[in-house]
Order: structure tokens, then sequence, then C-alpha cells
């Protein structure tokens, strides 16, 4: 089955900086990958996702890449703000439509 | 649109009771629902898939006698987890596909379950 390995597990920077959360798949098949904000207690929002005919997808200040020989993917956060931070989730799926999820980056932004 | 709710969002019941989570989609049909579970400070799991009208699929190490799962209509999936035991606290999220993409899953609120 799919293996979805995320890094950092944690991540600090200061206000306006960037963060870059990284995560590698095994699955070739792979084609569909989405990224997740969690906050504590709620449910994961879907932030940006790509699918695999794409090689890059921007939404104002988040960005993700994808590389598909690789097999990566990386989100970018730009001018990150204190409500940024949050617990954030990468997930990969096949045509079956099951997620299999990184196992977060927890995301700190200090004013 | 595209709304998913849950129901109870927390629960505490005593070990060896039954409990029934219940995902509805309150705005749109959904064939195919998922069940996850997520620990604390853990990342969410798959534990099944529902489709409607027909058994679910368990992922490997979910017992299927103790999650029991019914897609019985198009718009409600639920989970019952029987004879509960402590270390089946934890937090269930269900998530339906959305009636516009094939790929994109709407999740609910979430279910803090405690097994006392």
């Amino acid at each position: 089955g799919e293996n979805v390995e995320q890094h950092p597990s944690t991540l600090s920077v200061q206000e306006g900086d960037s963060a870059v959360i990284k995560c590698t798949y095994s699955d070739s098949a792979s084609n569909y990958f989405p990224w997740y904000k969690q906050e504590l207690g709620k449910r994961p929002q879907l932030i940006i996702d790509i699918r695999s005919n794409v090689g890059e997808k921007k939404d104002q200040r988040i960005a993700v890449t994808l590389n598909k020989t690789a097999k990566h993917f990386s989100l970018h956060i730009t001018e990150t703000q204190p409500e940024d931070s949050a617990v954030y989730f990468c997930a990969a799926s096949n045509a079956g439509n099951m997620l299999t999820f990184g196992g977060g980056t927890r995301l700190m932004v200090k004013p | 649109g595209a709304v998913v709710s849950q129901h109870p969002s927390w629960v505490i019941c005593k070990s060896g009771t039954s409990v029934k989570i219940e995902c509805r989609s309150l705005d749109f049909q959904a064939t195919t629902m998922f069940w996850y579970r997520q620990f604390p400070k853990q990342s969410l799991m798959l534990m099944a898939t529902s489709n409607e009208g027909s058994k679910a699929t368990y992922e490997q190490g979910v017992e299927k006698d103790k999650f029991l799962i019914n897609h019985a209509s198009l718009t409600l999936s639920t989970l019952t987890v029987t004879s509960a035991h402590p270390e089946d606290s934890s937090f269930y999220i269900c998530s339906a596909l959305g009636p516009m993409s094939s790929y994109e899953q709407y999740f609910g609120p979430g279910t803090r379950l405690t097994v006392t």
C-alpha cells in the first residue's frame, strides 16, 4: 500500500518568513495530493491540492510543487502569519480515492 | 456546499458498551464515505471505506466485527464501536467524496470518544 512520509515534524518560523514542508510517497499510481491544515480538536481543512498532471499550483501565499519522478511534493507558505500556526498534513490518493496521510507537521509562527 | 456533519461531537461511555456515530452529507449525495481515527498528536488513519448499499472495506488491522459500518442511504453512514474499551478512545472523523470532484473529500467535524 501507499506510504507517505512528511518532514519536518515541527517547524518554528518568525512571522513574515517562509515555511516549507516536504512529503514523499511510495505508490507511483497516486495521482492526487492534498494538503490540510488542522487546528486542535477540529476537522482537517483543505488548503490546496494538486493532481499528478500538474507540477505546481499556487493560491495567494500558499503553493504546492510536485515531482512525480522523485515522488515527492512540497508545501510552501510565504509571509507567514501567527494564524498560520497549526498542524499541517500532506496526503496522497490513487484511483481508489483512499487518502494516506503523512505524519503531520506542527507549524509555529512566532510574532 | 458539500457540508458533512457528525453526531455526536463528543461522547463518554463505559467500557463494554457500544456507541454509534453518525456521518451525514447535508447538501449532496455521497456514494462513498470514509472513516478515520486520530489518536492525540498523531495523524489520521483510514479505518474503512463505506459504499452505499454494499459492505464496507476495512483497512488491515481494523476489526470489522468491532467497528460496524452501515451506509444505508446516500446521505448517511454510521460507525458503531461495539464493546468499547479505553484503548478505543480517540477522535473519529468521517469524510465523503464530494459531488463535483472524484478526488476531494469533505470532512465531518469529528467525534471525540472517551471510554471509561
